[in-house]
């Protein structure tokens, strides 16, 4: 299965700035997604990471408080825009291999917004 | 759209004893049906896996058996050991777009 490295592994961010999480994958992979999961919850899709095109969003999110950049089929970026409390949470990227549907999580990003 | 039910969402078991998770399905085309640990402060991790054309699936200490007639699957942990302590996820794979619908988690509590 992938490696993938994803970088910060936490973050305390004041309101109203910017972070950008990376993910990096030991090789190339076709679709990659952004999560994010609340304390305690489930995981909740943000949007699909699509290679030099626009990213797809899921149903709540949108491409200004979350924009996403995939230069190529190993790496990705989500950035939290003007960041609120109510951001805080756990922010994952995953990986799939479309031959046997092997989905592989990050490690994740712990934000916390003050 | 797909929607999945997993039960219970906490369960507390003696050591060595048996941990059953049970989730439920709508579409009656899925076809790949995984299951994640997921220990504090990590990503999500597969841990077995069944695919319709089986009904059962073992690997060591767990196993997972799938009813398409019924739309339900479940794992099973025997022996549990308190590194099993975890959260663990039931999903369901949607061939239309690749993604995963999730399950809302059972933590899994192995008591000394």
């Amino acid at each position: 299965s992938a490696v993938i490295s994803q970088k910060p592994s936490r973050d305390i961010c004041q309101r109203g700035t910017s972070l950008t999480i990376q993910c990096q994958v030991d090789s190339q992979v076709t679709m990659m997604f952004w999560y994010r999961q609340q304390p305690g919850q489930s995981l909740t899709l943000i949007a699909t990471a699509n290679q030099g095109s626009e990213a797809t969003y899921e149903s709540g999110f949108v491409i200004d408080k979350f924009p996403i950049s995939r230069p190529n089929l190993t790496f990705s970026t989500l950035t939290v825009s003007n960041m609120s409390p109510e951001d805080s949470s756990i922010y994952l990227c995953s990986v799939v291999r479309t031959a046997n549907y092997g989905y592989t999580f990050g490690s994740g990003t712990r934000l916390t917004v003050v | 759209g797909e929607n999945v039910e997993q039960h219970p969402s906490t369960l507390s078991v003696q050591e060595g004893d048996s941990a059953v998770i049970k989730c439920t399905y709508s579409d009656s085309a899925s076809n790949y049906f995984p299951w994640y640990k997921q220990e504090l402060g990590k990503g999500p991790q597969l841990i077995i896996d069944i695919r319709s054309n089986v009904g059962e699936k073992k690997d060591q200490r767990i196993a997972v058996t799938l009813n398409k007639t019924a739309k339900h699957f479940s794992l099973h942990i025997t022996e549990t050991q308190p590194e099993d302590s975890a959260v663990y996820f039931c999903a369901v794979f949607m061939d239309s777009n690749y993604q995963l619908i999730w399950g809302a988690g059972t933590k899994l509590i192995i008591k000394p």
